[in-house]
């Protein structure tokens, strides 16, 4: 079975700290995304990689930025992180093309004060 | 571009009832479709994906969808839903095409099953 683990379930930062979250894969995938999810707004795609130091913006990539050094491990960067950053956080892994699943994480749930 | 729009962001059932879940897409281009769910706590599953082919398709948990492309619609069925369905529930579409296209998900439906 594909894993997707995630550093942290839940994580309380202050405005103004920068944060780091960390997402591990153990299916040798190529793509590797990192989401927001927030009621009512569903799933906002943040960045993607599709390979190795690769990364592609998505919907929402302001405040945030991404590391991809190794296959398995995609970062996610919040700078300066702002109250307005206080989300739950899903990783997500996909092998190859588009129509192939993509596996989540149990996500991470920020608190920024 | 494209979006999908889950019009009920809450859906209240009684055990045993049936129930469908809505769901419409937009696109220019060809599309594959999937249904996620998301159990309290925890993050997506794959629950079934409409790729080409038959319109009807079959997921895990008894769950199934069909795919109508002059309505551009993929709504989830289920005869008889179970406590344990309840839960959030995502349509989401993607283009055809290369490693790098998005996934783009509605805001979601709570499935909220009652005994």
């Amino acid at each position: 079975d594909v894993k997707v683990t995630q550093s942290s379930r839940y994580l309380v930062k202050r405005t103004g700290e920068k944060v780091f979250l960390e997402c591990v894969q153990d299916m040798d995938h190529e793509n590797m995304f990192w989401y927001r999810q927030d009621p009512g707004l569903g799933l906002r795609l943040i960045y993607f990689s599709y390979d190795v130091k690769m990364k592609e913006k998505g919907d929402i990539p302001e405040g945030y930025s991404v590391s991809r050094e190794k296959k398995e491990r995609f970062s996610l960067i919040l700078e300066s992180a702002s109250t307005n950053q206080t989300s739950m956080y899903l990783c997500a892994s996909r092998a190859g093309l588009s129509y192939n699943e993509q596996f989540f994480g149990p996500g991470t749930r920020l608190t920024v004060l | 571009a494209q979006s999908v729009t889950q019009l009920d962001s809450q859906v209240p059932v009684f055990e045993e009832a049936p129930v469908e879940l809505r769901c419409n897409y937009s696109s220019s281009v060809s599309v594959y479709l999937f249904w996620y769910v998301q159990y309290p706590n925890q993050g997506l599953q794959l629950l079934l994906k409409y790729l080409s082919g038959s319109t009807l398709v079959k997921g895990i948990n008894g769950f199934e969808a069909e795919f109508n492309k002059s309505q551009t619609s993929f709504h989830l069925r289920k005869p008889s839903v179970h406590i344990s369905d309840t839960a959030e529930y995502f349509c989401a579409v993607s283009e055809y095409g290369g490693a790098t296209n998005k996934l783009i998900f509605g805001t979601g439906t709570l499935l909220a099953v009652q005994p």
